[in-house]
Order: structure tokens, then C-alpha cells, then sequence
């Protein structure tokens, strides 16, 4: 099974700031990542795939880069409504989540 | 914008049956895509359940396949999930989804997630 591993666990920011998430695959999964930002109670919300590709909607502060094992999704300047945690799922070898990153406020 | 929503029992005894319904608006499953299942609690995080294609092709997470059933309905245009002899441990709540591949090309089952239903909260009582 491919594990993924995600740091921080959690992430105290503050409006403005530059945030970056990390997502560690346990083997090479290509560009086949995926990152989600869910908010309490409610459903993920899609942000990213294929490792960098922004999906229709969502705002060009959010990028994603990475390839093999290692990933990072960036904000460029964090905002009010970005405050939630965010996901990282591999979809190479079946599918598997990350454990999540909440981003607090600092 | 497509739609989803999940529908069942929210209240389980330990060794019966979870059986939930996903249905979908605004999107023919029978037109493509593959429909998923996922959930999340406190002590797992998210886990991806199940996949199925409107041809009843069905992909299981193999930590769950000895209990679970995907099974398809076009003409209701529903989707659903059978998980049998649940314990506390798939307390959780089950999300719906629709896989970000089409399958019109024999693609991988395996994406990533772009629409999710709100979510059912699935409680198991011992």
C-alpha cells in the first residue's frame, strides 16, 4: 500500500501569509496527487490534480508542484476563507488520503 | 453543476448491514464517469470505500472488500453501498463522489474526486 504522509499537522498563519503544505508519497506516484481543502462539516472541496493542474474555480493563490515522492501545495497569500485543513490523495496505486494539514489562525 | 446526495439508515447495531444510496441530479451516470465511495472519522481520517462504472465494473479498497458491495441502478440514476457486519469501527461519515475520469477511453478507476455529495453521518452502536 502507498502511504502518504503530510506535515505540518498543523499550520498557525496569518492573513497575507505564504503557506506550504508538504505531502510525502512512500513510493514514486508519478504526478498522480491530488489536493482537497475541507472545511467543518462539510464535504472535501476539489483544488488541485494531476500534482499542479488548478481545477476550474479556484484561486490562482493556490499552486501545486511536485513529482515522484514529494509534493507541496502553496498559497501565495493566504486569505479569511482559506483557514481550513487541507488534504493530499495519491490516486498511482489505488487511492489513498493524507492525514491532513489544518491551517489555524496564528 | 452536478450533484450528489447520500441517503440511509443513520443509526446502526454492531453485525448488521450499512446500506446507503447515492443520487445523482444534473448528470446521467449511465452518460460515464466512475462514482465512488468515501468516508472519514476521527480515527481513520478519509478512506477511499469502493469504486463502480455504470457497467457494474466495481473496484474495492482490498481492506474492505470482503464486506462490501457496490451495485449500480441507471435508470434511478443511484448508486449504492452495502457494507456488511459493521462494527463501532466504521462508524464515520460516507461520503458519495464522482471520479474525476470519464472511463470513455478505458482510463484508470483511480482519480481524483471533483464532485462529493454533503455526507451521511453513519453512527454504530455495540
Amino acid at each position: 500500500d502507498i502511504q502518504m504522509t503530510q506535515s505540518p499537522s498543523t499550520l498557525s498563519s496569518s492573513v497575507g501569509d505564504r503557506v506550504v503544505i508538504t505531502c510525502r508519497a512512500s513510493q514514486d506516484i508519478s504526478r498522480w496527487l491530488t489536493w482537497y481543502q475541507q472545511k467543518p462539516g462539510k464535504a472535501p472541496k476539489l483544488l488541485v490534480y494531476k500534482a499542479s493542474t488548478l481545477q476550474g474555480g479556484v484561486p490562482s493563490r493556490f499552486s501545486g508542484s511536485g513529482s515522484g515522492t514529494e509534493f507541496t501545495l502553496t498559497i501565495s497569500s493566504l486569505q479569511p476563507d482559506d483557514f481550513a485543513t487541507y488534504y493530499c490523495q495519491q490516486y498511482s496505486g489505488l487511492v489513498a488520503f493524507g492525514q491532513g494539514t489544518k491551517v489555524e489562525v496564528k | 453543476q452536478v450533484q450528489l446526495q447520500e441517503s440511509g439508515p443513520g443509526l446502526l447495531k454492531a453485525s448488521e448491514t450499512l446500506a446507503l444510496t447515492c443520487t445523482v441530479s444534473r448528470y446521467s451516470i449511465s452518460s460515464g464517469y466512475y462514482w465512488g465511495w468515501i468516508r472519514q472519522s476521527p480515527g481513520r481520517g478519509l478512506e477511499w470505500i469502493a469504486t463502480i462504472y455504470h457497467n457494474d465494473s466495481t473496484y474495492y479498497n482490498p481492506s474492505l472488500k470482503s464486506r462490501v458491495t457496490l451495485s449500480v441502478d441507471t435508470s434511478k440514476n443511484q448508486f449504492y453501498l452495502r457494507l456488511t457486519s459493521v462494527t463501532a469501527a466504521d462508524t464515520a461519515v460516507y461520503y458519495c463522489a464522482r471520479d474525476g475520469s470519464t472511463g470513455w477511453f478505458g482510463e484508470s478507476p483511480y482519480n481524483w474526486f471533483d464532485y462529493w455529495g454533503q455526507g451521511a453521518l453513519v453512527t454504530v452502536s455495540s
